[in-house]
């Protein structure tokens, strides 16, 4: 079975520091790739997306980027934080086949707090 | 697009009751949607879906319609438990693109 693995849990930053958030996808090939993120209380943000190695697809112009150097390996990352980059950090993943569910599946999160 | 700045509405249930937990969708081109869960601190987690040529899909105490005349979906749950208690969001997509968009997402609270 495929399994979705994201670290770390919490994290607490200080501004003008960088980020490097990890996330890992098992039990499957050439998943497709997602990070988003997540204010307290609200709807989820889509920031980036990727098929396949090397692509990055952004959603929005922000202060992150995020990189695939293996095929079940997704980096999130900042140079220098803001305070507004603070949220819940959410990896995910899916897999387009023919007749196949579409449906995207979460890892566990990372609360990031920039101060 | 993302309605990622609006704060979530709220539904207040009595326990026992049915929940009934709307959503309107904004692409006409999408043809699958998907219900999540998600509880405090924790990351969405896959409910039900259902493809554009269904218009309704059970599962285990959880029923989703679709009405794509008006671009409404909704989640029905029967019999609502202490633990339903999470925010629910909807999302959409078209088959064969990878972007998935999410709801505003609605906090589901069940009263003992």
């Amino acid at each position: 079975s495929q399994t979705i693995h994201q670290w770390p849990a919490t994290l607490v930053q200080p501004v003008g520091s960088p980020l490097s958030l990890e996330c890992t996808v098992e039990g499957t090939s050439n998943p497709n790739l997602y990070w988003y993120r997540q204010a307290a209380g609200r709807g989820l943000q889509l920031l980036f997306y990727s098929v396949g190695i090397g692509q990055i697809s952004s959603e929005v112009p922000q202060n992150l980027s995020a990189s695939r150097p293996q095929d079940r390996q997704f980096i999130l990352s900042s140079k220098k934080l803001l305070l507004s980059d603070s949220g819940f950090y959410l990896c995910a993943w899916n897999r387009l086949t023919a007749g196949a569910k579409v449906g995207l599946f979460f890892g566990s999160g990372t609360q990031l707090s920039v101060l | 697009g993302e309605s990622v700045g609006l704060h979530l509405p709220t539904l207040s249930v009595q326990e026992g009751d049915n929940s009934i937990i709307n959503c309107a969708y904004s692409n006409s081109a999408s043809d699958y949607f998907i219900w999540y869960k998600q509880e405090s601190g924790k990351g969405p987690q896959f409910i039900i879906d259902i493809r554009s040529n269904m218009d309704k899909r059970q599962g285990q105490r959880v029923t989703v319609l679709l009405n794509k005349t008006v671009k409404h979906l909704s989640l029905q749950i029967a019999a609502t438990q202490p633990g339903d208690s999470a925010v629910y969001f909807c999302a959409e997509n078209i088959r064969g693109y990878q972007k998935v968009t999410f709801g505003i997402g609605t906090k589901l609270q069940v009263i003992p």
